[in-house]
């Protein structure tokens, strides 16, 4: 089975700042995706981006970006000049030839 | 295009009591997902439906809770009775495909807060 852990509970950023959430998963799998959602106070998850391992080329969704690192099972998000409405709970979530899986999600707050 | 729809999106209740949620997919989604989320966790499946087939059923406690998805279209997801650690949020989901590999993007619900008493 897959797990995925986000050793991040909380991270912080200023708005205009740029700030980086981590995710590593581990997984036997060679063909899987990986996700980040966001998730609001209003509980809807709303995808973020998405990463197809078989992709060398780390995708990219306007502010947000990824460095996928696939030897080293690493799937990092990185957001450029934050806004007040970036915040909120953020998952790492893994998908291969099962479920998806989520990590236990980091909060980021972001202050003006 | 409308989302995945779920309603209520609150409900209280006392324990032993039961209680149903209702999830309305995408148009055209195959796949349904019902996934519980406790407070301070990410969500754990619960069910998947391929159209009227539930595929995954294997976290699904199926001594109180059931669910269905007649007519592979919307679907319901029961608990009764209800115990106090029922307490969670439950989201559905919807995906396009169909098949063992999930390559599909899952497209979430506001999910219902339930709350036992």
């Amino acid at each position: 089975a897959q797990t995925v852990t986000q050793s991040q509970p909380e991270m912080s950023v200023q708005e205009a700042e740029t700030v980086t959430l981590s995710c590593t998963y581990d997984t036997s799998e060679s063909d899987y995706y990986l996700f980040w959602y966001k998730q609001p106070p209003s509980r809807q998850m709303i995808l973020v981006i998405r990463q197809e391992a078989y992709k060398q080329q780390n995708a990219t969704e306007n502010r947000f970006s990824v460095n996928f690192q696939k030897a080293a099972k690493s799937f990092s998000l990185k957001i450029s000049d934050s806004q007040l409405g970036d915040a909120a709970m953020y998952f790492c979530a893994f998908s291969g030839y099962s479920t998806l899986t989520f990590g236990k999600g980091t909060m980021l707050l972001v202050s003006p | 295009e409308a989302g995945v729809v779920q309603s209520p999106r609150y409900k209280i209740i006392e324990k032993k009591q039961p209680v149903a949620f209702w999830c309305n997919p995408i148009s055209g989604h195959n796949t349904l997902y019902w996934y519980l989320q406790n407070l301070g966790q990410g969500p754990e499946l619960l069910i998947r439906y391929e159209n009227e087939e539930a595929v995954d059923d294997s976290q699904l406690p199926k001594d109180r809770f059931s669910a269905e998805r007649l007519k592979g279209v919307d679907s319901t997801l029961k608990i009764q009775p209800a115990e106090l650690g029922d307490s969670a949020v439950y989201l559905c989901a919807s995906s396009l495909g169909t098949g063992v590999l999930s390559t599909d993007t899952q497209y979430f619900g506001p999910g219902t807060r339930l709350t036992v008493l």
